[in-house]
């Protein structure tokens, strides 16, 4: 990927289990952000935490930052079967240009 | 809520010819639209900043005379890929960036088959 990288590659959980994804960049940011991507489909913004944010929830998600550690993770409670789909992380790699720079993804897949 | 049109959603074309993507902000102005290539099960790779009335910045390792970028209006820029070839196969998606406020918006994607 351009910046980082996304772990796990592949989450398979049940309905009402939480699920957890991780993702490692690479330079200073001003903000991060996580994307869903539901096969074949464009993306979809889900949240944005700025680089002077620690945590920030948004209905059933929440993202956490450490830019000491440059890693972000974002938690999905009480996840449903149309939560299934590619979860991307991306950074501005420090830049206002306006350019985003994407991990390589989790593929979350929700049985029901 | 904001709005991006891309079209067409997929296309075949045969080796050698040349294919145009469009990407409209239907419902606000976009001086910076951007362009991304994303191979199956792979991550968005940013390819070029296409900016109104200006050159498009293309990213590292990009052909720009492959990938004609025009971004003629606030509201509508157009990827070209040029002479295509099978290994151009990908889905190419767009984003636009509002010239008021922050955030960005993206495009359904079309997905470019060379055979």
């Amino acid at each position: 990927s351009q910046q980082g990288e996304e772990d796990p590659q592949a989450l398979s959980i049940q309905e009402g289990e939480n699920a957890t994804m991780n993702c490692s960049y690479k330079t200073s940011i001003n903000n991060l952000q996580w994307y869903r991507q539901n096969s074949g489909r464009g993306l979809v913004h889900l949240i944005l935490i700025r680089s002077n944010e620690r945590e920030k929830h948004s209905g059933r998600l929440r993202v956490t930052l450490d830019t000491s550690k440059k890693s972000s993770s974002l938690l999905i409670t009480a996840s449903r079967a149309a939560d299934t789909a590619s979860y991307f992380c991306a950074t501005d790699a420090g830049s206002t240009l306006g350019r985003l720079y994407f991990g390589r993804g989790t593929q979350l897949t929700v049985w029901p | 809520g904001a709005v991006v049109s891309q079209h067409p959603s997929r296309v075949i074309c045969k080796s050698g010819t040349s294919v145009k993507i469009e990407c409209r902000s239907l419902d606000f102005q976009a001086t910076t639209m951007f362009w991304y290539r994303q191979f199956p099960k792979q991550s968005l790779m940013l390819m070029a900043t296409s900016n109104e009335g200006s050159k498009a910045t293309y990213e590292q390792g990009v052909e720009k005379d492959k990938f004609l970028i025009n971004h003629a209006s606030l509201t509508l820029s157009t990827l070209t890929v040029t002479s295509a070839h099978p290994e151009d196969s990908s889905f190419y998606i767009c984003s636009a960036r509002p010239a008021a406020g922050y955030g960005y918006t993206f495009g359904s994607g079309t997905r470019l088959t060379v055979v």
